[in-house]
């Protein structure tokens, strides 16, 4: 199956710093990935929408500035957590489409990155 | 109210019981159904895909979609320690460029040996 890796699987940094996430389809090309968060406990919420070439689509409530997401190529996103703080610590999960698949509706997802910052 | 609910559990079950894993929905538009599993820590890996109402089956797992009473569930027969983890249900409204999926909270399932 297609796979989606991402990295860093965990980092700790300090308030106030930006942290950059990767995000990468390893045998498929993703015209469209997803960023998702997860809380302890609570299920994923959507955070944007990253397409090729283009800008992503924010959710309701999450601040563009803050997060941003950079979809250069059709196997790489990246997202940056801009100026962070404790309340940002969370887990991030991204996935991946594969348009060109036979189960083009299928989201691949990656194993998380952990962010603690403290 | 949530466009999906979802049961958090946990729910524990001694090995070897059949499991249902149930979540509703308010969106009429929701089309596209699937269950994901989630282990501690990990990505969700997907369960089982339905499109509109209707069963489907895979091995252990049955999936059954009924749109006239936004229902959805999961059933797995002879279950395994193996299956403990959390399960998430997540729909949308279509599978174009879009494919925005909604999740349910997940249900935490523990099966016991």
């Amino acid at each position: 199956g297609a796979v989606v890796s991402q990295h860093p699987s965990w980092v700790i940094c300090k308030s106030g710093t930006s942290v950059k996430i990767e995000c990468r389809s390893l045998d498929f090309q993703a015209t469209t990935m997803f960023w998702y968060r997860q809380f302890p406990k609570q299920s994923l919420m959507l955070m944007a929408t990253s397409n090729e070439g283009s800008k992503a689509t924010y959710e309701q409530g999450v601040e563009k500035d803050k997060f941003l997401i950079n979809h250069a190529s059709l196997t790489l996103s990246t997202l940056t957590v801009t100026s962070a703080h404790p309340e940002d610590s969370s887990f991030y999960i991204c996935s991946a489409r594969d348009f060109s698949g036979a189960h083009s509706y299928e989201q691949y997802f990656g194993p998380g990155t952990r962010l603690t910052v403290t | 109210q949530k466009e999906v609910e979802q049961d958090p559990g946990p729910l524990s079950v001694p090995e070897g019981a059949i499991v249902s894993l149930n979540c509703t929905y308010s969106n009429s538009a929701f089309q596209y159904f699937m269950w994901y599993r989630q282990y501690s820590r990990k990505g969700p890996e997907l369960l089982m895909y339905t499109y509109s109402s209707g069963n489907k089956e895979d091995g252990r797992f049955t999936a059954q979609v009924d749109k006239s009473s936004k229902y959805i569930s999961l059933f797995i027969r002879d279950s395994q320690p193996s299956d403990s983890a959390t399960y998430l249900c997540a729909m949308s409204e279509g599978s174009g460029n879009t494919g925005k999926l909604i999740f349910g909270q997940g249900t935490t399932l523990q099966v016991k040996p």
